[in-house]
């Protein structure tokens, strides 16, 4: 079964750091790009950064370049997502998503439950 | 980046009825790389529509996709209980950011 599972979420002063993590199982983790996307309380949902399948493309949304690191571990099958410099606007739920096809672009087909990232003093 | 306004923001429905959802792009989704997602209180969203029209692994064919260009559509046909959620529209074209629609709320009448 193809799943993912999001982790280390939790609550952070504004300013601080935390790393999101996402294993991978049940497809070639490799062959895949892989994004984040988050969700605000009661708002909608928004891409963050995405990485391609070898980790040598990243790409960022305005709203968290320069503060988020997205990266992957291959050999262990999990994406990651580094935040500094952490704002009250980044509270929200962060899911991790895989792109449906290899090669092209393509919708996310599988989602992880998400991971809750409360900033706030 | 490309907007995407969806219309109505809540539908009230009964079910059994006919739900019709609107997604306009503020400009053209290049190769109609539109997708649509389901998603429930407390859940993640699910896929349902990819490139336009075409429906993922496991979707039912009450959900169906239209559109080109900047609008685009998505249709259920007869609504189940299950069926009562918030959709959004994505564009995943071959530039970032990729963007969402704010979502349309079907709701039970």
């Amino acid at each position: 079964e193809v799943q993912l599972l999001e982790s280390g979420g939790g609550l952070v002063q504004p300013g601080g750091s935390l790393r999101l993590s996402c294993a991978a199982s049940g497809f070639t983790f490799s062959s895949y790009g892989m994004s984040w996307v988050r969700q605000a309380p009661g708002k909608g949902l928004e891409w963050v950064s995405g990485i391609s399948g070898s980790g040598g493309n990243t790409y960022y949304a305005d709203s968290v370049k320069g503060r988020f690191t997205i990266s992957r571990d291959n050999s262990k099958n999990t994406l990651y997502v580094q935040m500094n410099s952490l704002r009250a606007e980044d509270t929200a739920i962060y899911y991790c998503a895989k792109k449906g096809s290899i090669r092209g672009p393509d919708a996310f087909d599988i989602w992880g439950q998400g991971t809750m990232v409360t900033v706030s003093s | 980046e490309i907007v995407l306004t969806q219309s109505p923001g809540t539908l009230s429905l009964s079910p059994g009825g006919r739900a019709t959802l609107s997604c306009r792009a503020s400009q053209s989704v290049s190769s109609s790389y539109l997708a649509w997602y389901q998603q429930k209180p407390g859940q993640a969203p699910r896929l349902l529509i990819y490139g336009a029209s075409s429906r993922a692994t496991g979707i039912p064919d009450r959900f169906s996709g239209s559109g080109s260009g900047t609008d685009f559509t998505l249709t259920i046909s007869r609504l189940e209980p299950e069926d009562f959620a918030v959709y959004y529209c994505q564009q995943y074209g071959n530039s970032v950011p990729l963007t969402f629609g704010g979502g349309t709320k079907v709701e039970i009448k």
